[in-house]
């Protein structure tokens, strides 16, 4: 089974920052990587799939990269709204989540 | 809009039996694979299982496999888990999702693009 681990497992950035989240797999994964942010006491979100790609409605400031192992989420100018945990997901074979990235507010 | 409403969690003691139910509107039922993903108190999220769109292909995750089976109703738009010798380690939010094939540039990707709520599944003696 492909196993992804993500870092940091939580990070406290201001309004206004760039903050990046890195998931990495243990084999690769071609560009078949998602990201989802989940708010408390709600459902995931999808935001980007295959690596880069925006899902319908996500502001522009959410970035995806990489390609093989290692993916990184970057977020342009942090919003209030933006503080989540963030999770990478993988595709390419049976599904498997990152452990999840905490951002809060610092 | 997509609507995926889950009902059936509970309290239930380790070896019982519990059967979880999704339903869904707002788009052709019958066109999707469905997964079910699970969320422990305070943990990330684990991928448990998804249903081709006949029904007629399933997949699990190892730590359920045996023990549950996942099942649909096209007619019905339904989508469900049955869950058989309950442990305490499957207590967790059980989330219905769509899977959606995202088309990029290399091709389609495998994508959870529509949730529902959740419902609680609690394994308690």
């Amino acid at each position: 089974d492909i196993q992804m681990t993500q870092s940091p497992s939580s990070l406290s950035a201001s309004v206004g920052d760039t903050v990046a989240i890195t998931c990495r797999a243990s084999q690769s994964i071609r560009s078949y990587l998602n990201w989802y942010q989940q708010k408390p006491g709600k459902a995931p979100k999808l935001l980007i799939y295959a690596v880069s790609s925006l899902q319908s409605g996500v502001p522009s400031r959410f970035r995806g990269s990489g390609s093989g192992t290692d993916f990184t989420l970057t977020i342009s100018s942090l919003q209030p709204e933006d503080f989540a945990t963030y999770y990478c997901q993988q595709s390419y074979s049976s599904p498997a989540f990152g452990q999840g990235t905490k951002v809060d507010i610092k | 809009q997509v609507q995926l409403v889950e009902s059936g969690g509970g309290l239930v003691k380790p070896g019982e039996s519990l059967r979880l139910s999704c339903t869904a509107s707002g788009f052709t039922f019958s066109d999707f694979y469905m997964a079910w993903v699970r969320q422990a108190p305070g943990k990330g999220l684990e991928w448990v299982s998804y249903i081709s769109s006949s029904g007629t292909t399933t997949y699990y995750a190892d730590s359920v496999r045996g023990r549950f089976t996942i099942s649909r109703d096209n007619a019905k738009n339904s989508l469900y888990l049955q869950m058989n010798s309950l442990r305490a380690e499957d207590a967790a939010i059980y989330y219905c999702a769509r899977d959606t094939r995202m088309m990029s540039t290399f091709g389609g990707v495998s994508t959870f693009d529509n949730w529902g709520q959740g419902t609680l599944v609690t394994v308690s003696s």
